[in-house]
């Protein structure tokens, strides 16, 4: 069966630190993966996208990796803010247009 | 540019009793999803539609939810009847359609059903 994994335990990090997460993918072949924030009571927000074809993106603080021979992603963060604090969603999107959530991984960043 | 309007925020019912969740997207977005998420998940795919046709409904329990996309705007969820377990926070989020590039989904703040 299909499987979006992300690690369900809170990640914990001091400011200014990187915060590095994991999404390992199994039975799909996914033409891109997509990268999502979520507060507390608020929708996903967009944040990057990667395509099969790309190794590395990277947005300001963000960088995204997408290795599809292991069928894994890592979404860092640099230099990290409390501000950071969130939940992060990896998404896949496959034949049909179709969506695909993770767990999410939550973040908190220490002052 | 407007975002994607959901209502209503909260809904409070009792177990057996029915309600329906509105969508209106992004205007010219082709795409539409409504995803369940528990506490403590990541969002769970219901439906999707194309326009007003369905594209994947495979995870939506057709018994007791339905959806609807009407001249392929907004969009309805019925629940009817409610179980306790169907308590989550339902979001609707929507997405332009190109063959050629990959877009993102743009959500809703969501409505937070409560099923007593």
């Amino acid at each position: 069966s299909q499987k979006i994994e992300q690690n369900s335990e809170a990640l914990n990090i001091q400011e200014g630190k990187t915060a590095t997460l994991t999404c390992n993918y199994t039975n799909y072949s996914p033409a891109y993966l997509q990268w999502y924030r979520q507060d507390p009571g608020r929708g996903p927000v967009f944040l990057l996208l990667i395509r099969e074809n790309e190794k590395e993106k990277r947005k300001e603080r963000l960088k995204v990796t997408f290795d599809t021979t292991l069928k894994q992603s890592l979404f860092h963060i640099t230099a990290s803010q409390p501000a950071d604090s969130a939940t992060y969603l990896c998404a896949l999107k496959a034949a049909g247009n179709k969506l695909t959530f993770g767990g999410g991984t939550r973040v908190l960043v220490k002052p | 540019e407007a975002g994607v309007a959901q209502s209503p925020r909260y809904k409070i019912i009792e177990k057996r009793q029915s309600v329906a969740f509105w969508c209106n997207p992004i205007s010219g977005h082709a795409t539409l999803y409504w995803y369940q998420q528990i506490l403590g998940q990541g969002p769970k795919l219901l439906i999707q539609f194309q326009n007003n046709g369905v594209v994947d409904d495979s995870q939506l329990p057709k018994d007791r939810f339905s959806a609807e996309r009407l001249k392929g705007v907004d969009s309805t969820l019925k629940i009817q009847p409610a179980k306790l377990e169907d308590s989550a926070v339902y979001l609707c989020a929507s997405s332009l359609v190109k063959t050629s590039f990959a877009t993102e989904a743009f959500f809703g703040q969501g409505t937070r059903l409560t099923v007593v």
